[in-house]
């Protein structure tokens, strides 16, 4: 039972243009959320979090928007560089459950000049 | 961020025999640390939650007594694959969370075992 899930497993941006990463979920518990980047043969790199209290949380070039109603986040990367071409996963998590991390399937994210 | 450091970071192995990888906290305590694997364009998936001093915790279909968890302090849990196999063949991510509450838990670089 896939809790996250990323329905798109690449996508393909100009450099310059704005990239959308889409997340949904489908655990009502889930009350925290969160946008890793990963290199081949590496750990995830954490980019940016949110909680449910909140509909956007923004640092830098990188937004995150959250849906409760319609248990769907989103990853907005504006302007997109090359060097944020990387496979991106959104992850979840429940209160009280130590920081125990949901992972959705990742989607590759290819930013061409 | 803090710095977590997993090593080895590639081992190769002999069916049979086992394998060890340490997770290490260097620059905080780590209370909670969690094993993840990861199959080619896959997930990662939780295997198990430790706390430091107490027995871990194993995810669904995680078999305990072939990955031996130990989290002997705040610093350093190991993940041991007893007897493995080439199925055994995988990524395999460390993470660990410092402050109690705290809801971000920081990655090591992974290890890649390949089992023969």
């Amino acid at each position: 039972d896939q809790q996250v899930k990323q329905n798109s497993p690449s996508l393909s941006v100009q450099e310059g243009r704005i990239s959308i990463l889409n997340c949904d979920y489908t655990n009502s518990m889930f009350d925290y959320f969160l946008w890793y980047k990963k290199y081949p043969a590496e750990g995830p790199t954490f980019l940016i979090s949110i909680s449910s209290i909140k509909d956007k949380n923004e640092d830098g070039r990188f937004t995150v928007f959250l849906n409760k109603s319609a248990k769907h986040l989103s990853l907005h990367i504006v302007p997109s560089q090359p060097g944020d071409s990387a496979v991106y996963f959104c992850a979840a998590s429940v209160a009280g459950t130590a920081s125990k991390l949901t992972f959705g399937t990742g989607t590759r994210l290819q930013v061409t000049l | 961020g803090a710095v977590v450091s997993q090593h080895p970071s590639r081992v190769i192995c002999k069916s049979g025999t086992s394998v060890k990888i340490e997770c290490r906290s260097l620059d905080f305590q780590a209370t909670t640390m969690f094993w993840y694997r990861q199959f080619p364009k896959q997930s990662l998936m939780l295997m198990a939650t430790s706390n430091e001093g107490s027995k871990a915790t194993y995810e669904q279909g995680v078999e305990k007594d072939k990955f031996l968890i130990n989290h002997a302090s705040l610093t350093l849990s190991t993940l041991t694959v007893t007897s493995a196999h080439p199925e055994d063949s995988s990524f395999y991510i460390c993470s660990a969370r410092g402050v109690q509450g705290a809801r971000r838990a920081f990655f090591g670089q992974g290890t890649r075992l390949t089992v023969v």
